[in-house]
């Protein structure tokens, strides 16, 4: 297995674009998660989902972030539109659950807004 | 609240040096405790975790739950353990709730 994939690695766009981040999760696993990372404020979880479900997306900062699991394999993340502000690392994670599950990460997407 | 403290940005230290780095949480229940690390230029990963009792690359983390701490130690520092360092909690669901993250250098 190739891991949790993510896709682009690198994304430049202008202010006031659509941007659109996807994952692949590891086969089997059953939760994902978005996180967010950044100099100033570390890694924060963005939403997860469980069985394709979004549990918990409390942490999505403003509309303009939205995040979809039409099926097991496959999540997107969408800013629209986009701010110099949401520049950072993007972070797809995936896990199975049970106690102390170990999650597994993706590489990554870095955004940068200008 | 559900929180973890990571009060050290960067902890900078001699190879052959003891390692310590801090964390703290706040949890309300049987807390779930982890360390991840992320080396240069790779994906975040897990490096242990509490409920396992194990030592891995040499380092050890005890849950001391009247002080609310889950330190991380290495006796004896290596160059390859220059990596990005982030204690985790198990919020729930397995959502893991990250401290701020301690970047260890170890010089030579």
């Amino acid at each position: 297995d190739a891991g949790v994939i993510q896709s682009p690695r690198h994304e430049v766009t202008e202010m006031g674009q659509e941007v659109t981040l996807r994952c692949k999760p590891i086969s089997g696993h059953n939760s994902l998660f978005w996180y967010r990372q950044t100099m100033m404020r570390g890694l924060e979880l963005l939403i997860y989902f469980n069985n394709n479900v979004p549990i918990d997306d409390s942490g999505m900062p403003e509309d303009r972030f939205s995040a979809k699991m039409p099926n097991a394999s496959f999540s997107t993340l969408k800013i629209q539109p986009s701010e110099p502000r949401d520049s950072a690392v993007y972070f797809c994670a995936s896990s199975y659950g049970g106690q102390a599950t170990e999650a597994f990460f993706g590489q990554g997407t870095r955004l940068t807004v200008v | 609240a559900q929180r973890v403290t990571q009060p050290e940005k960067l902890l900078s230290v001699f190879k052959g040096a003891p390692v310590e780095l801090k964390c703290n949480y706040s949890y309300s229940g049987s807390p779930e405790l982890f360390w991840y690390v992320q080396y240069s230029r790779q994906r975040l990963q897990l490096l242990l975790r509490h409920i396992s009792r194990e030592s891995i690359k040499g380092f050890t983390a005890d849950l001391n739950k009247g002080e609310t701490s889950f330190h991380l130690k290495k006796p004896f520092a290596q160059e390859e353990d220059s990596a990005m360092y982030y204690c985790a909690l198990n919020g729930g669901y397995n959502k893991l709730i990250f401290g701020a993250g301690t970047r260890l250098a170890v010089h030579p």
